[in-house]
Order: C-alpha cells, then structure tokens, then sequence
C-alpha cells in the first residue's frame, strides 16, 4: 500500500480481555517498530523487527505484551488480561532499511480499557 | 540512557511570524534526528530527516538543524501559517526516542 496500515482505528476493550492491533507496513520496509502515546506525551518504544526478527523488545511495559512479525512484512502487537493503565494510542511505522532512514507512521489505534 | 527534551512545551503566535522550536538530547551517539508533526487524533507525519553526518535539512518554509557536540537542534518555520497549527516533535535514532512535544498555535 501508499503508507502504513493499522487496524482497528478505535478498540474498546473489558479490562481482562485479551487484543490484537494489526500493523501493516509500506510494501518493502525492513524495519518496523511500535509505539505507545498517552494522552499529551510523546510516543514511547515498545519493540522494534528488521524483518522477522525481533531485535529490540526493552520497551515492552510487562509480559502481557507480545509483538509478532512471523513472515517478516504483517506485524500483530497482542496485550493479554487488559488493564486500564493500557488505554493509549498504539503507533507503527516502518523504514526502509535500517535504522537510519526515514520512518513513515500509521494512523495509530487508540485502545480504551473499560 | 537518551532523553530527548523539547522546548517549549506550548507556543502560540501570530500569523506571519517566524518561529524556533527547540530539541535537546542527552546523548550525541545517534544514528539521525526527525522532526515530525502530529495533528490532533491522526498519525505523526514527517517533516524532515537530518542524518547524524549533517548540519541541516530544509524543505519549504522549515529548516532544521543538528548539533550533536551540544545536543541539539532546532525546527526553524519561517513565515508561519494557521495551517501549521499542530504538536512538533522531533526524535533521535536508532529506534526513535521521542521528546514531549511543541504544541504550536498560529493566530490568523
């Protein structure tokens, strides 16, 4: 596609439940790499692929978050037994290479833990 | 461990004038620094790329430069409009470490 793809663009979630927020970078990038943005702050790095591997998860908050990105293109960021304090908007963007070329983001998808 | 600051928090001007919004990084290690924008609910767009090997970038009416000795660089708008209205942020990398964000206001 033109530019990254995320979906949903809104999900409410019961606390406890388990989401799945899809990511799909521009056709060819390498490097993909997931955010998570309070209300008023700046983004902050959850995990980072080049490619199918995953080589930078240090931002992850806990280990009810579980980045994927099996075949190297599709990536699913998953949060199991949601809480409230996971309420954010949740942003992938993909670079070409590596990490020093320009890296385009998605519209986001803003989860709402209830 | 890189922290990114970004000064000010908020600005507001009017129509017209030409503006500096200010970016500090704790460490000079970094691959390249992007500046981007983000409007209200929607996605973060990017406005320039400033490789750790450059001084600056422009496009249009923005300049932007990078000061890696002092940590530093700056989003210069020239003439600015009310459609420049939106929160800068800029980010180092690697992996994009993020600042707070400039929200900018620009009064017709």
């Amino acid at each position: 596609g033109a530019g990254v793809s995320q979906s949903p663009r809104y999900k409410v979630a019961k606390r406890g439940q388990d989401v799945a927020l899809r990511c799909d970078p521009i056709s060819g990038h390498v490097s993909l790499f997931w955010y998570q943005q309070a209300l008023g702050q700046g983004p902050e790095f959850l995990t980072y692929f080049q490619n199918e591997a995953q080589l930078d998860k240090s931002g992850l908050p806990s280990d009810r978050f579980f980045a994927e990105r099996p075949e190297g293109s599709v990536s699913t960021l998953k949060i199991q037994r949601t809480q409230q304090e996971d309420s954010a908007v949740y942003l992938c963007a993909s670079s070409f290479n590596d990490m020093n070329t320009e890296a385009f983001f998605g519209q986001g998808t803003r989860l709402t833990v209830v | 461990k890189q922290e990114v600051t970004q000064i000010p928090a908020a600005l507001s001007v009017p129509e017209g004038e030409n503006l500096v919004l200010n970016c500090s990084f704790t460490d000079s290690a970094i691959y390249n620094l992007q500046w981007f924008r983000q409007d209200p609910g929607k996605g973060l767009t990017s406005l320039l790329l400033i490789q750790s090997s450059q001084r600056e970038q422009t496009s249009g009416r923005l300049n932007a430069s990078l000061d890696k000795s002092s940590g530093r660089s700056t989003l210069y708008i020239a003439a600015s409009q009310p459609g420049d209205s939106a929160t800068y942020l800029c980010a180092v990398g690697g992996k994009l470490i993020f600042g707070q964000g400039t929200e900018l206001s620009v009064k017709p």
